[in-house]
């Protein structure tokens, strides 16, 4: 049973443009949310989060919207580079909760077409 | 200087066997995880430590034992492995417990025949 969800695999889109990736989760526990970027070969890196208290979260050229009652979230890239082709993994979290526990969607790929 | 490494990189080896995979952070973190990517590539957690010891273990066979000897390693052996065993398996470190960020090493691809 997943509790965290991306339900689109891949994404394409052109050098310049908005990439937007959704995320969608069942817990309604969850009040911190993280955003992922991997590289083939290598491990996640930390890109962006977000916390329940908030419904929207900047940073330089990536932007993270919550919506709570929807249980949904979004990371927004603008404008999208070459260099961002990778695969983007939402993941969520108990704040409360004892360890670091974090819970992952399964990725989307996304492919910056020059 | 790799903030978090694995070794080995790749591994290869038969049903039945035993092996380790070893995990190492030099970023003076307290907390250190394992996560396995599976083939539909979800990544989960496995196991946390913090300060050597045991704080998150999730539903997984107990032919998977972890095992911290100090704050900066946390290694991983799994006894009597299974063809579902193969997967990438990330190790990971965080400064502490709460809404700390998690760092990952590379992966090790474990394929077992």
């Amino acid at each position: 049973d997943q509790q965290v969800k991306q339900n689109s695999p891949s994404l394409s889109v052109q050098e310049g443009r908005i990439s937007i990736l959704n995320c969608d989760y069942t817990n309604s526990m969850f009040d911190y949310f993280l955003w992922y970027k991997k590289y083939p070969a290598e491990g996640p890196t930390f890109l962006i989060s977000i916390s329940s208290i908030k419904d929207k979260n900047e940073d330089g050229r990536f932007t993270v919207f919550l919506n709570k009652s929807a249980k949904h979230l979004s990371l927004h890239i603008v404008p999208s580079q070459p260099g961002d082709s990778a695969v983007y993994f939402c993941a969520a979290s108990l704040v409360k909760a004892a360890g670091n526990k974090l819970t992952f969607g399964g990725g989307t790929r996304v492919l910056v077409k020059p | 200087d790799t903030a978090v490494s694995q070794t080995p990189k790749y591994l290869v080896t038969q049903m039945g066997n035993d092996k380790s995979i070893k995990c190492e952070q030099n970023l003076g973190h307290d907390t250190m995880y394992w996560y396995k990517q599976d083939s539909k590539k979800f990544l989960k957690i496995m196991f946390s430590y913090n300060n050597k010891e045991l704080i998150i273990n999730e539903t997984v066979p107990n032919r998977f034992s972890p095992k911290s000897p100090d704050k900066a390693h946390l290694n991983l052996h799994i006894n009597s492995l299974e063809l579902g065993d193969s997967a990438v398996y990330f190790c990971a470190s965080s400064r502490g417990t709460g809404l700390e960020t998690q760092y990952f090493g590379p992966g090790t691809r474990l394929l077992v025949l």
